[in-house]
């Protein structure tokens, strides 16, 4: 079975702090993914990543940056964090094959608070 | 425009029943898959079930069915058999061939009851 985890369930944060969020997955997938989740709102991808040290924006990329130095681990950052990226945020991986049927597989999330 | 429409905001079921999830999708592409995911309160995306622009036959999964008429551009998702732990958010989503990310609708939360 594909396991994604992401590093904590919950997080709470302060206003400007630097925040990290890590997501390592088990089956040596080329892509992973980064989405926020708000009510009403859906999946919004954040950023992706098809390869080592490669990365692509998504939909909503201001106010964060990733880091993909390892296959397995693929990080979000948020380098000042702000009250509007209190959110969920989930982490997803698939094989990377140049498909339509390559099928994305998420971690439990991550609920964060920004105070 | 929404690319990936789903207009049931919240569906209830009674338990042993089947239920179908409204999803209807907007492309130009003519290569495409679509996907269903269900996210319980805990929170994780669990995949159900995915249909290809280019398959002859509706899929299926178990409880899970995909409704696929292509000429109306609709994928919905039928789940017979209820039960409660089907009780979830379920998301509908799309990827087009020349894009390697989905694009997901809005969700729908079914509540089954007993």
């Amino acid at each position: 079975d594909v396991k994604v985890t992401q590093s904590s369930r919950y997080l709470v944060k302060r206003t400007g702090e630097k925040v990290f969020l890590e997501c390592v997955q088990d089956m040596d997938h080329e892509n992973m993914f980064w989405y926020r989740q708000d009510p009403g709102l859906g999946l919004r991808l954040i950023y992706f990543s098809y390869d080592v040290k490669m990365k692509e924006k998504g939909d909503i990329p201001e106010g964060y940056s990733v880091s993909r130095e390892k296959k397995e681990r693929f990080s979000l950052i948020l380098e000042s964090a702000s009250t509007n990226q209190t959110s969920m945020y989930l982490c997803a991986s698939s094989l990377g094959a140049s498909v339509i049927t390559d099928t994305q597989y998420f971690g439990p999330g991550t609920r964060l608070t920004v105070l | 425009a929404q690319k990936i429409t789903q207009t049931q905001p919240g569906m209830f079921v009674q338990e042993k029943e089947a239920v179908t999830l409204d999803c209807t999708y907007d492309t130009s592409d003519p290569s495409y898959g679509l996907f269903w995911y269900k996210q319980p309160s805990s929170g994780e995306m669990i995949f159900l079930i995915y249909q290809g622009s280019y398959d002859q036959q509706n899929a299926t999964e178990g409880r899970y069915s995909l409704n696929f008429q292509k000429a109306r551009k609709s994928a919905n998702l039928v789940i017979s058999a209820s039960q409660l732990g089907d009780s979830a958010m379920y998301f509908c989503a799309m990827r087009e061939s020349r894009y390697s990310t989905l694009t997901f609708g809005k969700g729908t939360m079914l509540l089954v009851s007993p």
